[in-house]
């Protein structure tokens, strides 16, 4: 059974700074991976989609990266804005087409 | 392009009644629609998977009774709440799996619906 996991659940950083966020994922049998963000209350932006062949993605400041045969993936978001606060969530396509969510990042950047 | 919406995005309804949700895609087609729930600070769960023209696929736990679906077209999937109680409270999202090789695979989320039973 795929579970995905994100550390940290939490994170707070100076403007200004890059960041890294983490998604793993046990069972490396996927079609894609996909990052999204969610402000409170809302509905699920996406971010980035890497397909399984892919090793990363890029869109303006972000870049997300994809290592399957570890089971990892990573959000990196350069020179870090205070409107970039939201909760980050990555979530897994599996080979049985069902989409498994982490739990998210709640990232905070502090003016 | 691919814009999803969700209609209402927020009810608040009495317990014993009935609640529709409706899913839409707006500039594209979707066989495959998704629809999900969570609870506060909670991920998101995936209910059911709708597929256009066939039965919805619920997932272990999800009671299809409860959680009536409808994918009537390949733009409008409804997910009816039925005798609605305070438990099923929650943050109700969509999503549409794009009919078009540039999004293959790709998914595309509505708004939200938040139902608050009483």
């Amino acid at each position: 059974k795929q579970e995905v996991t994100q550390i940290p659940a939490a994170l707070s950083v100076p403007e200004g700074e890059n960041l890294v966020l983490n998604c793993s994922f046990t069972d490396s049998a996927i079609y894609n991976l996909q990052w999204f963000r969610q402000d409170p209350g809302k509905g699920l932006t996406s971010l980035l989609l890497i397909q399984s062949s892919q090793r990363e993605q890029t869109s303006g400041r972000l870049n997300a990266s994809l290592d399957k045969s570890s089971g990892r993936s990573t959000l990196y978001i350069a020179a870090s804005q205070p409107g970039d606060s939201a909760t980050y969530l990555c979530a897994v396509r599996s080979s049985d087409d069902k989409i498994i969510f982490g739990k998210g990042t709640r990232l905070h950047i502090l003016p | 392009g691919a814009v999803v919406s969700q209609h209402p995005s927020r009810v608040i309804c009495k317990s014993g009644t009935s609640v529709k949700i409706e899913c839409r895609s707006l500039d594209f087609q979707a066989t495959t629609m998704f629809w999900y729930r969570q609870f506060p600070k909670q991920s998101l769960m995936l209910m059911a998977t709708s597929n256009e023209g066939s039965k919805a696929t619920y997932e272990q736990g999800v009671e299809k009774d409860k959680f009536l679906i409808n994918h009537a077209s390949l733009t409008l999937s409804t997910l009816t709440v039925t005798s609605a109680h305070p438990e099923d409270s929650s943050f109700y999202i969509c999503s549409a799996d794009p009919d078009v090789a540039e999004h293959y695979n790709e998914q595309f989320f509505g708004p939200g619906t938040r139902l608050t039973v009483l």
